[in-house]
Parts: C-alpha cells; structure tokens; sequence
C-alpha cells in the first residue's frame, strides 16, 4: 500500500527552464510534506517543506505546492541547473503527538530523476 | 557540526552470515531512524529510537533484524542471518524532538550473495 507515489520514474529539463516535480498521497494524517535530494552514492538531503496549514513555500529557485483537496504536491524549480540533476525524493510525516514529542517516521514516493541538460 | 555518519560504506557478505550497521547521528540529536532503500524503490522506514528506547519498530521485516541504541547515542543494526531480498542500501537518519526534517547519512550498501 504506497501512501505516497511519485508517478514520473524521470524527467528532463533544459537547463534554465522550469522543473515540475508531482507528488500524490493517500493518507489524511499526513501532516507536513518535505522533498528531498539524493545524488549518487549520498544520503538524501533536505530541499523544503510545507506544513498542512499552507498552500505554497518558496526558497529560493525551489517552491513547493500543496492542494490538500487533491492530496497532491509539487516542487518547482526555476531555473533549472545541471546541478539540480538527481534524485527527489517526496515524503510525508504525520501531525505530532500531543504534549510535542516526537514527530516519527517519514514516509516516500519512488522517487523522480532530474536530469537538467546544459 | 558533524554529520550523520554509518559504517561501513558497503558490505558484502553470503546467505546465512551476520552484518552488523553501525550509525552516528548528529550531536545533541535524541530521535534517531533507520531507513531501507531496495532495488531503486522508495526509502522504507524500520524503526525510530528516541534516546535508547525504540518508539516505534513498525517497520522492521521479521525477527532477523536486530537494533539497538545503547546509552541513547550511536545505533546498530544486526542482520542475522541474512537473506537476498535484505540486499539494499540502509539509511540512517537523526533529528532533535519537535523537528520534522530529518538529517540522513550517507547510507550502508548491503549486497547479500
């Protein structure tokens, strides 16, 4: 039972386009959404995330959208760079505990390869 | 501030033997995860150690695994004995309570022949 999906295995870009990464979940405890990068042979890196409350977050070239109706999030990248070639991760983590311990288990998609083309 | 770090980068080892991962999360960090990527499929979650007692082991596959997190600092994680289908790439992950983002390693490369 995959409560988050990735439906796009890759994607390709020119470089100084726009990247649009999707993101699907089924869960409705899911609380906050974060995107991930991994390039090879590394550990996934933290990217962004959005809290259930909002409906968009921007850092710099990154934005990311959320559409709880549709359960559905996506990351923007503008411009795209060879160096954002890699691989994205979207997860998902469930509302806190009451009384503010710990936020528990992420849970991700498949994942989507970047390649950004100079 | 020093990362999360895991060791052995990779390890091979045949059916029916014992590994043992190793993680060192971040300084000051009380939650600590592990995490399993196989086959290029989704990062699976196995369990969640707030200082040393496990919060929730939901996701470990059956009684072969074994974690631990003595005197809440590093973790390991022993496989014993280990079959094909454990082959993947293990993730270790830390972050402080109240945190949603966790901070990864950079992973454990078990192939299992």
């Amino acid at each position: 039972d995959q409560q988050v999906k990735q439906n796009s295995p890759s994607l390709s870009v020119q470089e100084g386009r726009i990247s649009i990464l999707n993101c699907d979940y089924t869960n409705s405890m899911f609380d906050y959404f974060l995107w991930y990068k991994k390039y090879p042979a590394e550990g996934p890196t933290f990217l962004i995330s959005i809290s259930s409350i909002k409906d968009k977050n921007e850092d710099g070239r990154f934005t990311v959208f959320l559409n709880k109706s549709a359960k559905h999030l996506s990351l923007h990248i503008v411009p795209s760079q060879p160096g954002d070639s890699a691989v994205y991760f979207c997860a998902a983590s469930p509302r806190g505990r009451a009384g503010g311990t710990s936020y528990g288990k992420l849970t991700f998609g498949q994942g989507t390869i970047l390649t950004v083309h100079p | 501030e020093a990362g999360v770090t895991q060791f052995p980068s990779h390890s091979v080892i045949e059916k029916g033997q014992t590994v043992t991962l190793r993680c060192d999360p971040i300084s000051g960090h009380d939650n600590l995860y592990w995490y399993r990527r196989v086959m290029g499929k989704e990062i699976k979650f196995l369990l969640h150690f707030v200082k040393e007692s496990k919060q929730d082991e939901s996701g470990m596959p059956n009684n072969r695994f074994l974690a631990e997190r003595t005197g809440g600092t590093y973790s390991t994680l022993k496989v014993q004995p280990a079959e094909l289908e454990d082959s993947g790439v293990y993730f270790c992950a830390s972050n402080r309570g109240y945190s949603y983002e966790q901070y990864f390693g950079p992973g454990t490369r078990l192939t299992v022949t």
